[in-house]
Formats: structure tokens, sequence, C-alpha cells
């Protein structure tokens, strides 16, 4: 389709396990952002792109998590050694440049 | 420090009424706001828009009031659907700190036929 596609869709991890979690973005949108959302709380920033250069990474919670986005397209983010409290639905973004940010369904992940 | 709030988790409303969602923003450097839409297992949906150099952008049902001295900004759905419940979330930008959006906690909103 035309939109965000972001896969898996669900995600069961054991504690301690890594996980990778993929972003497709509108074919021609610059810009990509990561997003983590809490049960019943509102996105939180994780990271954003512009083409490959990851711009901004000040929401990432800790150095388990990254994100890359080698050719300006896909992005990827890797949580690694995941824990309980990383269990949330992640959202991938992607926009043209300074306009709204259209979304992709979302990840959620469950840590075991 | 949540920088964009939505103080009322939860709005009831009857078909055919007026919806009015609230948010309270911190940071005086926002110059850009959004509304988002979500219904469950989806992601959010861009509803609406307005610059802080305005103080009105309607489009259709739905109207979005900016008072920037107040550092406020409400959304109006007239008349509400059945189909308008969903989680409603605000959200702002510094657009020259670049494209990213600090969104508030949400409204959840129900309308009853």
């Amino acid at each position: 389709g035309a939109g965000v596609s972001q896969s898996p869709r669900y995600k069961v991890a054991k504690r301690g396990q890594d996980v990778a979690l993929r972003c497709d973005p509108i074919s021609g949108h610059v810009s990509l952002f990561w997003y983590q959302q809490a049960l019943g709380q509102g996105p939180e920033f994780l990271t954003y792109f512009q083409n490959e250069a990851q711009l901004d990474k000040s929401g990432l919670p800790s150095d388990r998590f990254f994100a890359e986005r080698p050719e300006g397209s896909v992005s990827t983010l890797k949580i690694q050694r995941t824990q309980q409290e990383d269990s949330a639905v992640y959202l991938c973004a992607s926009s043209s440049r300074f306009r709204e940010l259209f979304f992709g369904e979302g990840s959620r992940l469950t840590v075991l | 420090d949540q920088q964009v709030k939505q103080n009322s988790p939860s709005l009831s409303v009857q078909e055919g009424r007026i919806s009015i969602l609230n948010c309270d923003y911190t940071n005086s450097m926002f110059d850009y706001f959004l509304w988002y839409k979500k219904y469950p297992a989806e992601g959010p949906t861009f509803l609406i828009s307005i610059s802080s150099i305005k103080d009105k952008n309607e489009d259709g049902r739905f109207t979005v009031f900016l008072n920037k001295s107040a550092k406020h900004l409400s959304l109006h759905i007239v008349p509400s659907q059945p189909g308008d419940s969903a989680v409603y979330f605000c959200a702002a930008r510094d657009q020259a700190a670049g494209n990213k959006l600090t969104f508030g906690g949400g409204t959840r909103v129900l309308v009853k036929p």
C-alpha cells in the first residue's frame, strides 16, 4: 500500500532477548521518526532521521536502543537485552519536510 | 516535565452535540499544533493543524482554536458522530528545533447514539 508499513505487528520476547522492528516509510518521505507509546499514554519521541542521517536521538531511553536508516528509506529499531519496561507499542512515522507525520499501525512488543 | 498536557482523559457526548477537547502546553517555542485521532490497533491519523500565526482553523466538522497567551488550544467537533469515538492526541512542534512532535496523553471520546 501507500502508507507507512511496520513489521512485525506483534512481538513477544523473553527478557534478555534482542528484537528488531522494521519500518517502511511512504515513498519519497525524507523524514522518519520512531515513537514509543506505553499503555494509556501518548506517543513519546525516540529518534528522528532525515534521509540516512540520524539528526536527533535524544529520546532513546538507554544505550540498549539503536536505530538505523542506512539507505535513507527503510529503518530498523533494535532493542538489545529487552527488559519488561520496554513493553510498548513502537510507532514509526514519516513525513515530507515540515508537514504532518503519517504513522504506521505500530509494532506491539511484549517482554515476558 | 510534560510540555503538552491533555487534562481530560475521557469525554462522553451525545450524538449530534458538540465535543470540546482541550490541550495546554508550556513551551513557548512551539509554533505549530496538530490533532491526531487514533482507533484501537491502528496508528494515529492526522486530523487538523494550526500555525501559531492563526487563532482558528476549520475543516468541515472540526475546528481548532489557539490561544497563544494562555498556551491553550482546543478542538471542537460539531456535530459529533458515533464514528468520532476514538482517542484524540494533541501535538506540538518547535519548527526551529526540527520536525519532531511532542504529544499529549490523549483524550478518549465516546459518542453515544
